[in-house]
Parts: structure tokens; sequence; C-alpha cells
């Protein structure tokens, strides 16, 4: 079964540090591109960063861009976000989620740009 | 990168159909067949129903239906259910190479 958990949320005070996991199964991870999204409580989804199977090509969003760090381990199936200088604005339930590939005859040629499997989400709350 | 604009909400009756804009500009939406749609129940993740505009998923019905026109993109709900009451959040690549999901639109059935 294809799986994403993540973990590693919490509460933390303004200005401190968080390092969320993703950990994934059931699939051949260091093939896809990975993101997080977050969704603060009562809004909507924002993506946050985005990570290619090779950690050659990095995006993050304006928001987050110098404060938050997206890296993975392909070894371990698992991938990271280093959170630092938390804001209250940060107070969200972290998703880590996968690109949608193509794939035929077990080569895979073709990122398709949603979001095709998600995990459970981890909640992380800033405040003092 | 702004968010891309839905409609807060829409309603409408069982076996009826309602119709969710997406608006974005022509660095997003209107740039690239890059839109995907995703439906999300109360206090669950998010499920992706359409990509690259017009594609469903393997299992997700034809009822649900996505097209686009210039920086808009839609998505099309016919013959509503009782367990389609979720929210909708369309998404785009943009030319930044980020992605940028629309503001959520919560469907109602009477």
């Amino acid at each position: 079964e294809v799986q994403l958990v993540e973990s590693g949320g919490g509460l933390v005070t303004p200005g401190g540090s968080l390092r969320l996991s993703c950990a994934a199964s059931g699939f051949t991870f260091s093939g896809y591109t990975m993101n997080w999204v977050r969704q603060a409580p009562g809004r909507g989804l924002e993506w946050v960063s985005s990570i290619s199977g090779t950690s050659d090509y990095i995006y993050y969003a304006d928001s987050v861009k110098g404060r938050f760090t997206i890296s993975r381990d392909n070894a371990r199936n698992s991938l990271y976000l280093q959170m630092n200088s938390l804001r209250a604005e940060d107070t969200a339930v972290y998703y880590c989620a996968r690109i949608l590939l193509y794939c035929s005859g077990g080569r895979c040629f073709y990122e398709y740009h949603a979001m095709d499997v998600w995990g459970q989400g981890t909640t992380v709350t800033v405040s003092s | 990168q702004s968010a891309l604009t839905q409609p807060p909400s829409v309603s409408g009756s069982p076996g009826q159909s309602v119709t969710i804009s997406c608006t974005g500009t022509s660095t997003d939406v209107g740039r690239y067949n890059r839109v995907s749609w995703y439906q999300q129940p109360p206090g669950t993740a998010p499920k992706l129903l359409i990509y690259e505009v017009t594609t469903r998923p393997s299992g997700v019905p034809d009822r649900f239906s996505g097209s686009k026109s210039a920086n808009t993109a839609f998505l099309t709900i016919s013959g509503l259910q009782a367990d389609d009451e979720a929210d909708y959040y369309c998404s785009s690549y943009t030319i930044s190479s980020a992605y940028v999901f629309g503001t959520g639109t919560k469907v109602t059935v009477l």
C-alpha cells in the first residue's frame, strides 16, 4: 500500500525550531518529487516547498524562504522539513504529498504537477 | 504568489449540477494545463480529483469533470450526492516552478 506518514509536529514558542518527517512506503520513493503543503486552522491549503527525487531541484514559497529547509534521505525513504524562526502564522497542519508521475513499462517519464498521495498531516502550533 | 480565487461556497440539491470556478493569472492557470482539483471532507487530508485540467485518476467518478478557459478553470459536479459535501481546492503549477492553491469552496448539498 502506498502510504505517507508525517511526524514531528508539536507546540513551539515563537522564534523556535522544529523538524518534521514524512515516512514513505509502498513505492519507489527516490523516483518522485515530494512536497510539503500546510493548512492553517480554518483556512485553505498553502504549498510550502518541493524537492525533486535526486534533490537537484528545490523550491520554496516566499512565506517560508530563508526560514525553512526541505530535504530527503532516499535510503531511509524519508522527507524532512526543518523549520526555523517560527512565527505564529506558521501554525498549521503540515502534509507531505507526492507528485503524480506518468509511468509505463516500469519507467517513469513525466510529472503531472498534481499531488496524488497525501499523508494524514502533523500539527504545528507556534505560541508562547 | 497570490492564491487562486474561488467562490467561498456553492450549493445544490441532490441530483443537480454545481460548478466551481478558479481564477488565476497568465503566470499560472492561463499559462499551463497543469490545473488540478482536490476534495477535502472535514478533518481529512485532500484527495486528488482532477489533474491536467480534465483528467480523472482511476476511481474518481465521471460525475466530476474539469475544464479551462483563459485564466479560469472550472470543476463541475454532476448528479450531486450527499457525500460530495466537502471543501474543494484548485491548484496550478506556476511560472516560478511553484504551486498555488485556490482559496477553497465549500460545497453544500441541500
